[in-house]
């Protein structure tokens, strides 16, 4: 079980917004940046989201990321078909002086 | 166009050893952290092992410390992983990732089996 807890699926209907948790402790997430994957099937993963809200050139301003105390959150605004993919957050631990992901949330999109 | 291509993913019996390639293109690999992560069949990610862009600082998942040796070779663009020891459970796919996790390469497929 990761030390970084995501709810193991998440669902919405084409344009609606949907958001995927991230919850940690104060040794990773309460002290360290969080980072946003996406992963479709077979595929490597990519990047969606930096440094808690920062988004990478390329990737659509419907994905965003915001972060309070030991939990974060990627929003996800107008969902469309091809959001439908695995989500992954990752942070430092300062105690396991490692990176966690978190589980991942397999997103459906209705 | 930045690139991460891995190799040396094969099926190896518990107890072996394998060592990972991942070759890097497209970006200052030299001053870049250096990840591998990991997923087994069905599950999801796991980190593995990381590395300073100088060698300096190295890091490992618990489950690896001991087993597994992360390296580079800045002068060929290249990152390692020597895995020692295989067990059943290091079965999985292997990427490379810059830093941030940023970019990824497509993979190789360890698997560990008698």
């Amino acid at each position: 079980q990761s030390v970084v807890t995501q709810p193991p699926s998440a669902s919405g209907t084409p344009g609606q917004r949907v958001t995927i948790s991230c919850s940690g402790t104060s040794s990773n997430i309460g002290r360290n940046t969080v980072h946003w994957y996406h992963q479709f099937p077979g595929t490597a993963p990519k990047l969606v989201i930096h440094s808690d809200n920062q988004r990478p050139s390329g990737v659509p301003d419907r994905f965003s990321g915001s972060k309070s105390g030991t939990s974060a959150s990627l929003a996800i605004s107008g969902l469309q078909s091809e959001d439908e993919a695995d989500y992954y957050c990752a942070a430092w631990d300062d105690s396991l002086n490692g990176w966690v992901f978190g589980g991942g949330t397999k997103l459906t999109v209705l | 166009e930045v690139q991460l291509v891995e190799s040396g993913g094969v099926l190896v019996q518990p107890g072996g050893s394998l060592r990972l390639s991942c070759a890097a293109s497209g970006f200052t690999f030299s001053t870049s952290w250096m990840h591998w992560v990991r997923q087994a069949p069905g599950k999801g990610l796991e980190w593995v092992a990381n590395i300073k862009y100088d060698g300096s600082e190295i890091y490992y998942v618990g489950s690896v410390k001991g087993r597994f040796t992360i390296s580079r070779d800045n002068a060929k663009n290249s990152l390692y992983l020597q895995m020692n020891s295989l067990r059943v459970e290091d079965t999985a796919m292997y990427y490379c990732a810059g830093p941030r996790f940023d970019p990824w390469g497509q993979g190789t497929l360890v698997t560990v089996s008698s």
